[in-house]
């Protein structure tokens, strides 16, 4: 069955302290993955799309990176500000549905 | 702002009430898909359009749900006779699907919270 399971399901940083987040997938022929970003009450922003193993993104203070089972979300000196649940999720099929994680749910004090 | 609209932003009912929310996508995305998201849980897909022809439906959506997009452009999603499970948020989310290969990820917007008493 095709699966994302996210890792840590929350994590609490110091203002300046560096981690990663994990996405791993159980997936026949992955087509994208994708991370968004979600703020209480919000819907989810988009942030990166992955294609295939190798590959790169970065925007200001994260960085994505996949290989082939999974993926990691690179936060580097992060701010309170970057506080929200990360999601991730791949597209299925030529509907292109997203299957998503539960989400990883980072809090990052001053 | 040109993201997707969705109303009404929040929505209190009784059980058994009839219940329709709205999304407008981005004005140039031909695809149009609705997910439903309880707390601490990520998006689940519910169905998708492409145009005005609903391609697929999730067997999450059970026959109490209707979803229509006439004309390629708005959707609604209704719910007849709400049950207590159906309290969660339910999100609208568009892309440009230009075949294989083309697509493009999905811009969400900020949902509609179904609360059921």
């Amino acid at each position: 069955e095709d699966q994302v399971t996210q890792s840590p399901e929350a994590l609490r940083l110091q203002e300046g302290e560096s981690s990663s987040l994990n996405c791993s997938y159980t997936v026949s022929g992955l087509r994208g993955l994708f991370w968004y970003r979600q703020d209480p009450g919000k819907g989810p922003e988009f942030l990166f799309t992955l294609y295939s193993a190798g590959e790169e993104k970065e925007k200001e203070r994260l960085k994505a990176t996949l290989t082939k089972k999974e993926s990691f979300l690179h936060i580097t000196a992060p701010k309170p500000e970057d506080s929200a649940t990360y999601l991730c999720a791949v597209w299925m099929d030529s509907s292109y549905k997203l299957i998503f994680g539960s989400g990883t749910r980072l809090l990052v004090r001053p | 702002d040109t993201g997707v609209s969705q109303n009404p932003r929040h929505k209190i009912t009784k059980r058994g009430q009839n219940v329709t929310f709205r999304c407008d996508p981005i004005s140039e995305h031909n695809r149009l898909y609705w997910y439903r998201q309880t707390l601490g849980q990520g998006p689940e897909f519910l169905t998708y359009f492409q145009n005005e022809a609903q391609l697929e439906k999730s067997r999450l959506l059970s026959d109490r749900f209707s979803a229509e997009r006439p004309k390629g452009s708005f959707s609604t999603l209704e719910i007849q006779r709400t049950e207590q499970g159906d309290s969660a948020m339910y999100l609208c989310a568009s892309s440009i699907w230009a075949g294989e290969g083309g697509n493009q990820p999905q811009h969400f917007g900020d949902g509609t919270r179904l609360s059921i008493l």
